[in-house]
């Protein structure tokens, strides 16, 4: 069926780069995103990039996709208290919805 | 522009009592969701409405679980009776119809429910 994998748990130290992985099953799919989720909030929208793409850079993050491998990562550069949340890597299914993983908890150290 | 609104943010209710949660997604935006978000996991599909109709209901548990969305703006979704195993949180998300843009989904705040 369909579905994402990803870690449960990253920590990182304060101005490092985190990267945050994920693998999933359907490989027909279009569009595959990055939500980040902080304590008693909604979802919200990080980056997504298109199937047809391998990396998209946008300010500090970074996300590539190895189609072959159905692997997507995350890499936040000099990650920031800011940045702790709960990450959801998800991919738009053939079946025109929205499959999310369980989520990677990232926390900072100082 | 604002974002999805849901309301109430929080709930506590005994079991086998009744529920409503209430949702206003972004304006303009067709298709609506509501998703169910237990601790610890990603959030998973319950409903999602195009205009006032429903198209995927599958992942509903339809003898307790209803919603609706008469207008095509605003929908509610209910719990009759609650059970324990409800405890979550409910968010609501809205988006384009599917094929446009990028397909991205823009979620409101939850409503955390706890059934005891």
């Amino acid at each position: 069926g369909e579905d994402v994998e990803q870690s449960l748990f990253l920590s990182v130290r304060e101005g490092d780069s985190s990267v945050i992985n994920c693998t999933y099953t359907d490989s027909s799919s279009t569009y595959l995103y990055w939500y980040k989720q902080e304590p008693g909030a909604g979802l919200q929208l990080l980056t997504y990039i298109f199937s047809n793409m391998d990396m998209k850079q946008d300010q500090r993050l970074t996300v590539l996709l190895n189609k072959k491998d159905k692997h997507l990562s995350l890499r936040i550069a000099d990650t920031q208290t800011g940045d702790s949340a709960i990450y959801f890597c998800a991919f738009y299914s053939s079946a025109s919805k929205i499959i999310f993983g369980s989520g990677t908890r990232l926390s900072i150290r100082p | 522009e604002a974002g999805v609104a849901q309301s109430p943010r929080y709930k506590i209710i005994e079991k086998r009592q009744s529920v409503a949660f209430w949702c206003n997604p972004i304006s303009g935006h067709a298709t609506l969701y509501w998703y169910q978000q237990i601790l610890g996991q990603g959030p998973k599909l319950l409903i999602q409405f195009q205009n006032n109709g429903v198209v995927d209901d599958s992942q509903l548990p339809k003898d307790r679980f209803s919603a609706e969305r008469l207008k095509g703006v605003d929908s509610t979704l209910k719990i009759q009776p609650a059970k324990l195993e409800d405890s979550a949180v409910y968010l609501c998300a809205s988006s384009f119809p599917p094929g446009l843009s990028t397909d991205t989904q823009y979620f409101g705040p939850g409503t955390r429910l706890t059934v005891l």
